[in-house]
């Protein structure tokens, strides 16, 4: 079976522009999360989708915004990009809520 | 919010040594789980252990919910084994990482 998946891998924006990252989940994962990484730390919560609604948001601006689709996939969405933006972004999947998340590979955003 | 406080912050071994990384956190949680974040950022996942004790070959996890606390042993270390360990614990529907133990394993 495929694991989670994301793209695009790699990404350069400039400030000020506008992201979205792509994220679908194991077969059968009806829950995703969003992270972001940057270096040196753990992951940071974003957001976590389940049955297409938004269960939970972490500490994140309004800049950022997310939605899940009929099919569980999932976008990430990041406004007015700020220098403070560059991470890595990881997304996660769960069969439920609160089930063990499986990661996929990562989108590294840089913004210039 | 919850604090995840991991411990050592660096660790490192020759190969073939055993060690121990430690988890606490502040409250109450649903779960716990223990992750390898490989050099090129994938977070593979080792352990879902809110509680108890689990072992999969050389490694094994023991969370003490009551105390607020996990062990990650891993045993006979590999080169393999470099990176960096992370504990995350699942509260209000949100998964708070720790900071992370970055192990060499040299050979």
């Amino acid at each position: 079976d495929a694991g989670v998946t994301q793209s695009p891998t790699h990404l350069i924006k400039t400030r000020g522009q506008h992201v979205t990252l792509r994220c679908s989940p194991i077969s059968g994962h009806k829950s995703v999360s969003w992270y972001q990484q940057v270096l040196g730390q753990g992951p940071q919560f974003i957001f976590q989708y389940y049955e297409k609604e938004e269960r939970g948001r972490g500490n994140f601006p309004d800049r950022f915004s997310a939605r899940q689709f009929p099919n569980y996939s999932s976008e990430l969405n990041v406004n007015a990009l700020l220098l403070g933006d560059s991470a890595l972004y990881l997304c996660a999947s769960s069969v439920d809520m609160s089930d063990t998340q499986y990661f996929g590979p990562g989108t590294r955003l840089t913004v210039l | 919010g919850i604090q995840v406080e991991q411990s050592p912050p660096d660790l490192i071994l020759q190969e073939g040594a055993n060690s121990t990384l430690r988890c606490n956190f502040s409250d109450s949680v649903n779960n716990l789980q223990w992750f390898h974040q490989n050099p090129w950022g994938q977070l593979i996942n080792l352990f879902y252990i809110p509680s108890g004790t689990k072992q999969n070959g050389r490694l094994s996890a023991t969370t003490v919910a009551t105390e607020r606390y996990s062990l990650l042993y891993i045993s006979s270390s590999q080169t393999t084994d470099s990176g960096v360990y992370f504990c995350a614990v699942e509260a209000y529907s949100t998964l708070t990482f720790g900071k992370g133990t970055m192990l060499l394993v040299s050979p």
